[in-house]
């Protein structure tokens, strides 16, 4: 799904460093999310937004900060990398729904392999 | 919080066979109930979903059935082809209907 777009693909770092990871949509939607994807685990919840003015955090938000400088962009910032923050990161868009239909279906990017050495 | 367990980790069934992967969520508000197909090195896609007010919801091959007396979902594939191989994950709404938590996955392996 190009309308979701991450950058950078691939990122190699060392310990330390500050990282931003980007995420840019064109679909429109109000609602973005970050999830990171370690093997066996599935895909946990860092932040989400559902809206300019919106932060929340997920289920593993310690290490991360995020900002929503647009409806269309949303980052993941690592101020001080760690090895355990070593994964594969997607960034997800939704639709605002209403009533029974408030949740919408998430379309993710093609994700940022981040390694932390 | 919510927490979504999916049985089984690995599925090995023949081509034609049918395959069935199962979750269960502990959040009784949990209202939307989407079903992701992800392919190696492959983004996740949407394959099915399903809402509270709804008991199944079926797709060609594809089916999920969902229990909210016993609070848990199912997905069913059905004349399954080695192109349905991948990881599926399950995954329940949090908070009270906002973001997703999601099952750690179950590999799906279809051989001909």
């Amino acid at each position: 799904d190009a309308d979701v777009t991450q950058t950078p693909r691939n990122r190699i770092t060392k310990t330390g460093k500050r990282i931003m990871l980007e995420c840019s949509q064109t679909k429109g939607h109000d609602r973005m999310y970050w999830y990171r994807q370690d093997p066996g685990l599935g895909l946990r919840l860092i932040y989400y937004s559902f809206d300019v003015k919106d932060i929340n955090k997920g289920e593993i938000s310690d290490g991360y900060s995020v900002s929503r400088q647009a409806q269309a962009k949303f980052s993941l910032s690592l101020e001080s990398a760690i090895p355990n923050q070593t994964a594969l990161y997607f960034c997800a868009t939704s639709g605002r729904g209403t009533g029974e239909v408030s949740n919408q279906p998430q379309h993710f990017g093609d994700g940022t392999r981040l390694s932390i050495l | 919080g919510e927490n979504v367990e999916q049985h089984p980790s690995t599925l090995s069934v023949q081509e034609g066979d049918s395959a069935v992967i199962k979750c269960t969520y502990s959040d009784s508000a949990s209202n939307y109930f989407p079903w992701y197909k992800q392919e190696l090195g492959k983004r996740p896609q949407l394959i099915i979903d399903i809402r509270s007010n709804v008991g199944e919801k079926k797709d060609q091959r594809i089916a999920v059935t969902l229990n909210k007396t016993a609070k848990h979902f199912s997905l069913h594939i059905t004349e399954t082809q080695p192109e349905d191989s991948a990881v599926y994950f399950c995954a329940a709404t949090y908070q009270a209907g906002t973001a997703l938590i999601f099952g750690k996955g179950t590999t799906l392996s279809v051989s001909s």
